[in-house]
């Protein structure tokens, strides 16, 4: 069965970096895009950004261009999402998922989210 | 502030049919882009309720309905149950001027059956 699994709360400092990870398991990593979706405490959801795991192409949210980075490493079928400069509005728990289909753009397999808190 | 905009908040008893809306414009719904809706339990991660305007993935059941038309959406769920309790999100895509498209969520909608 497909499994997305993150890695570990962080608590970070502002201007600090962070590298949140997704393990993939269960179906072909290459064959799907995964995506990172934030929702911050009490608030919606907001799309970051996603990759190709088959090229490794990426594309970002407008809001954080120059700040995230999302890489993968097709070896251990795991994706990592790279946020720069945190401030506190960062703080928010981090989701990646995986679209249903190769061909749709809606996510049907989601990480069990992974909290980042900026803080001095 | 999201350019999808939902109702903060429905309710409704047991039994009961609610809607929940998604209003979108010209440049995200109304451009002809499909609307996917999701349903969250606090504290978990939220869940894959309707893709493509109106269809629904295996396992969901056909309680939930979705449509579009025009610049906006809607989520109809029927014979509403206690578990249904939860917040919804639509998820869309918005073209900017310069052509750039990239998602966007609605703000959500926090259903109360009371």
């Amino acid at each position: 069965q497909v499994q997305l699994v993150q890695s570990g709360a962080e608590v970070k400092k502002p201007g600090a970096s962070v590298k949140v990870s997704c393990k993939a398991s269960g179906y072909t990593f290459t064959s799907y895009s995964i995506h990172w979706v934030r929702q911050a405490p009490g608030q919606g959801l907001e799309w970051v950004g996603m990759i190709n795991p088959n090229g490794g192409n990426t594309d970002y949210a407008q809001k954080f261009q120059g700040r995230v980075t999302v890489t993968r490493d097709t070896s251990t079928s795991t994706v990592y999402m790279e946020l720069s400069s945190l401030r506190s509005e960062d703080t928010a728990v981090y989701y990646c998922a995986r679209v249903l289909d190769a061909s749709g753009y809606y996510l049907g397999y989601w990480g069990q989210g992974a909290l980042v808190t900026v803080s001095s | 502030q999201s350019v999808l905009t939902q109702p903060p908040s429905v309710s409704g008893a047991p039994g009961q049919r609610v809607t929940i809306s998604c209003t979108g414009s010209n440049s995200n719904i109304g451009a002809g882009y499909d609307v996917h809706w999701y349903q969250q339990v606090p504290g978990t991660p939220p869940k894959l309720l309707i893709y493509g305007n109106s269809n629904r993935p295996s396992g969901v059941p056909d309680r939930f309905s979705g449509s579009r038309s025009g610049t906006s959406a809607s989520l109809a769920i029927s014979g509403l149950q206690a578990e249904d309790e939860a917040d919804y999100y639509c998820q869309s895509f918005e073209s900017s001027l310069s052509g750039f498209v990239f998602w966007v969520f609605g703000g959500g909608t926090k259903l109360t059956v009371l």
